[in-house]
């Protein structure tokens, strides 16, 4: 089945510092990759989704790229602020009709000043 | 903000008692789902449906059962609670083809 593997966390940064947190992910077909953040006390919001190979999806400076060689979707940022601080998780939807989406176990990121 | 409500935010119940979350949305969306949230296991889909009376299993359904009378109201039922039902529960809904999910802002259940 489809499963996705982040990076474990917490993630402790400075700010203004330069973020990546790792995403991999294993699918039968060919899924839609999205990242969804999760603010303290609030249920999770979209971050960015890119749908095809290639494909990169960019929000409030947030980065990443649909590589389907390495099926990898890795979150990049290139300079964090304290607003940054949430729980960030990526997920997957494969094209089967219920659109039902997988996610990672989830990687809290916190940004000291 | 999507319109979608999660009833209660928070609940303590019993153990061996039934309990009835409530999502409500006012998109008109196809797609509901419930899922749970635990530390080190990310969310987990517990049951989804995909239109009136269409229900089906997600991967954490066992002890869970879903109702769709109504394109806006998703009801999960815990049958009988037990500890390890303890969690953050969150609904979301979404019109498909691989759009954006919105999600309600969770109802955290204390099993005792």
């Amino acid at each position: 089945g489809d499963s996705v593997t982040q990076m474990e966390g917490p993630v402790t940064l400075s700010e203004e510092a330069f973020l990546t947190i790792n995403c991999t992910y294993t699918a039968t077909g060919y899924p839609s990759l999205f990242w969804y953040v999760q603010y303290p006390g609030e249920g999770l919001q979209l971050l960015l989704k890119a749908t095809k190979a290639d494909d990169k999806g960019s929000n409030k400076g947030f980065e990443a790229t649909y590589r389907k060689e390495t099926t990898s979707f890795h979150l990049e940022k290139g300079s964090v602020q304290v607003s940054d601080s949430a729980v960030y998780f990526c997920a997957l939807s494969e094209d089967f009709g219920n659109e039902k989406l997988t996610f990672g176990t989830g990687t809290r990121l916190t940004i000291i000043p | 903000d999507a319109g979608i409500t999660q009833s209660p935010r928070h609940k303590v119940t019993e153990t061996g008692t039934p309990v009835t979350l409530r999502c409500h949305q006012t998109e008109n969306h196809r797609y509901m789902y419930w899922y749970r949230q635990d530390p080190g296991h990310g969310l987990r889909l517990i049951h989804y449906s995909y239109g009136v009376k269409d229900t089906d299993k997600g991967e954490v359904s066992d002890g869970y059962s879903v109702s769709r009378s109504k394109t806006e109201d998703f009801l999960l039922t815990l049958e009988s609670a037990t500890s390890s039902q303890t969690s953050v529960y969150f609904c979301a809904i979404t019109p498909g083809q691989n759009t954006e999910a919105f999600f309600g802002q969770g109802t955290r259940l204390t099993v005792v």
